[in-house]
């Protein structure tokens, strides 16, 4: 039973690029998480996804950020123009249903370490 | 505004020793507190979860207290090994915001030694 597979691993980007990072969640999960770690630093929670609803996204960047979870494929958090600051870990994690009997877990990936040169 | 303080930073322990770490919230709709094992450039793994209803779930040599009245709880690694070094992050989550975001601390490295 696969985990929660991120890619890619590590991304580099130079500024002004756009980076995709792609998260595929457990199976038979059908809700997916976005977070961010900046080092030293805890996960901040960035955006909720639902296939094909963005649920909440009270954590993301106003500008540049979006997120989708499409019916089929994986979930992509996408950053436009990326600038210095946005060098983090960018984790994903995946939950089966939330609120039912033990499914509160929610399961992260190994992460996306995107650098910004 | 951190909504869970945790603490220590860091702690070294020796090996066969006991490794405490503490967390504290404010808001009293937290209604489920897990906590999260990180090795370097590995994401978090969860490490075992309490709800408010019980003030002590023991998992192995892992044993998570929870105290209610002084919104705190702590995690308890009895008799720690080399292979428990890792970062330890506390989170809470609150019930019926419509979102189930974890609300993390900013994590406990740990270094059991030798």
């Amino acid at each position: 039973n696969a985990g929660v597979m991120q890619n890619p691993r590590h991304l580099v980007r130079r500024r002004g690029q756009e980076a995709r990072l792609r998260c595929s969640p457990m199976k038979g999960h059908s809700h997916v998480y976005w977070y961010r770690q900046l080092p030293e630093e805890g996960l901040k929670f960035m955006v909720y996804l639902q296939k094909e609803n963005i649920i909440d996204e009270s954590g993301m960047p106003k500008e540049r950020f979006s997120a989708e979870f499409p019916k089929e494929g994986p979930s992509i958090l996408r950053i436009q123009q990326v600038v210095r600051g946005d060098s983090a870990a960018y984790f994903c994690a995946s939950q089966f249903r939330p609120g039912q009997g033990n499914s509160y877990e929610q399961y992260f990936g190994p992460g996306t370490r995107l650098t910004v040169t | 505004q951190q909504q869970v303080k945790q603490s220590p930073q860091s702690l070294i322990v020796q090996k066969g020793g006991i490794s405490i770490i503490n967390c504290a919230y404010e808001n009293t709709a937290f209604d489920y507190f897990p906590w999260y094992q990180q090795f370097p450039g590995k994401g978090p793994a969860l490490l075992i979860a309490i709800r408010p209803d019980v003030s002590e779930k023991k998992e192995g040599r892992f044993t998570i207290s929870f105290n209610k009245s002084a919104k705190q709880f702590s995690l308890h690694i009895m008799d720690s090994q080399p292979g428990d070094s890792a970062t330890y992050f506390c989170a809470a989550r609150e019930t019926g915001a419509g979102s189930y975001q974890l609300t993390f601390g900013k994590g406990t490295k740990l270094s059991v030694i030798p």
